[in-house]
């Protein structure tokens, strides 16, 4: 089965930074790309990056570039993403969520549950 | 332009059928996925590739293309089937993902 599973979320006062990680299990994490969806109290689903499987390529929403990295380690079958600069518009659910490509169509087919972030001070 | 857009809210009764249009540039060429999400829980994929319903995805979901436009239609619409939908693709050089604006679907 698989699973995706978030955590690092927690209460941050702006300009601070925060770490959230997702675990994945239940498949061969290597061999996917991943990305971070995050969804504001309220308020619709927003990408924020994607990591390709091998590190190679990772790209941004252009609200979070310059402040957030994503990062993986395949060996431990996690997915990071770093929040540096934090904004109170930061603020949101943050999903890790496992990306198929399937003729040329690219789909976020495993979410995990999500973390809040809030920064607030 | 990458947008997505959608319409805000859909309401239908049992059993009748419930169509989510969302239009965008980036759908000329690239395709889109529609996610299901209920109060306090995850997406979940229920179309992808324009047509393709994932395993275990009831029937009555089907999804259709024409042009800039995509629409997804529940057909037989359940009570269960009350939730946010949202489409999603990639802009128009498949290197940035993007969502449509999503839509409440409310079952009278």
């Amino acid at each position: 089965e698989v699973q995706l599973v978030e955590s690092g979320g927690g209460l941050v006062q702006p300009g601070e930074s925060l770490r959230v990680s997702c675990v994945a299990s239940g498949f061969t994490f290597s061999d996917y790309a991943m990305n971070w969806v995050r969804q504001a109290p309220g308020k619709g689903l927003e990408w924020v990056s994607y990591i390709s499987s091998n590190s190679r390529a990772a790209f941004y929403a252009g609200s979070v570039k310059g402040r957030f990295t994503i990062s993986r380690d395949n060996a431990q079958n996690s997915l990071y993403l770093q929040l540096n600069s934090l904004r109170a518009e930061d603020t949101a659910v943050y999903f890790c969520a496992r990306e198929i490509v399937s003729g040329g169509g690219r789909s976020l087919d495993y979410w995990g549950q999500g973390t809040l972030v809030t920064v607030s001070s | 332009s990458d947008e997505l857009t959608q319409p805000p809210s859909v309401s239908v009764s049992p059993g009748q059928t419930a169509r989510i249009t969302c239009s965008g540039d980036a759908l000329a060429s690239q395709y889109a996925s529609w996610y299901q999400q209920k109060p306090g829980q995850a997406p979940l994929m229920v179309i992808y590739k324009h047509t393709e319903r994932p395993s275990g995805i009831p029937e009555r979901f089907s999804g259709s293309t024409s042009g800039t436009r995509v629409t997804l239609t529940i057909s037989g619409v359940q009570a269960e089937d009350e939730a946010d939908y949202y489409c999603q693709s990639a802009e128009s050089s498949g290197t940035y993902r993007v969502f449509g604006t999503g839509t409440k679907v409310t079952v009278l």
